[in-house]
């Protein structure tokens, strides 16, 4: 399966700030996708990644929070924006495989006070 | 909508105490049935796909079954390193949605 990274591995921010969470595949992948995992929640996907074309997103969540960068088959990017302290959660992007199975990276946990 | 509920919550066993992970589901077409493994602070890993009811999975101690309403993760005899969450997900067919339906976990802990 894929290695995946995520930067940062943690960070703590302020309110009304923004975080911008990369995430890096050692292949390329097609289908790569962005979660989000609240303290006693189950994972709940964000949106997903598409290469060359705007993300697609779930309901609940809107592209002026998360925006979300997909400039080729290895790399994307998560921004949160205008974090408020509900914004504290662990971030984790995935990607697909030929027979839908999706690998995980190690996630970003995000504080905000 | 997609819905999936796993029980119990946490489960204590004894070392080698064999017992069975619940995972419940309702989904419009299932695609795939997925099973993972979380570690504290750390992603889920893969452990498991099963694709169609009466289809079984087995990987060291563990062991994946699929009916049409739910899926069991029978671990047999643990061992403390199997302590972690055990996470259940679905995904749909259809629809262009390939992202998956999680439930909330089994906490699982292994006494020595």
């Amino acid at each position: 399966s894929a290695v995946i990274s995520q930067k940062p591995s943690r960070d703590i921010c302020q309110r009304g700030t923004s975080l911008t969470i990369q995430c890096q595949v050692d292949s390329q992948v097609t289908m790569m996708f962005w979660y989000r995992q609240q303290p006693g929640q189950s994972l709940t996907l964000i949106a997903t990644a598409n290469q060359g074309s705007e993300a697609t997103y779930e309901s609940g969540f809107v592209i002026d929070k998360f925006p979300i960068s997909r400039p080729n088959l290895t790399f994307s990017t998560l921004t949160v924006s205008n974090m408020s302290p509900e914004d504290s959660s662990i971030y984790l992007c995935s990607v697909g495989s030929g027979n839908n199975e999706q690998f995980f990276g190690p996630g970003t946990r995000l504080t905000v006070l | 909508e997609d819905q999936v509920t796993q029980s119990p919550e946490a489960l204590r066993l004894q070392e080698g105490e064999s017992s069975s992970l619940n995972c419940s589901y309702t989904v419009s077409g299932l695609r795939g049935l997925f099973w993972y493994r979380q570690d504290p602070g750390k992603g889920p890993e893969f452990l498991f796909t099963l694709y169609s009811a009466g289809e079984e999975k087995e990987k060291e101690r563990l062991k994946a079954t699929l009916t049409k309403k739910e899926s069991f993760l029978h671990i047999t005899a643990p061992k403390p390193e199997d302590s972690a969450t055990y996470l259940c997900a679905v995904q749909a067919k259809g629809g262009g949605a390939d992202g998956l339906t999680f439930g909330k976990g089994t906490h699982l802990i292994i006494q020595p």
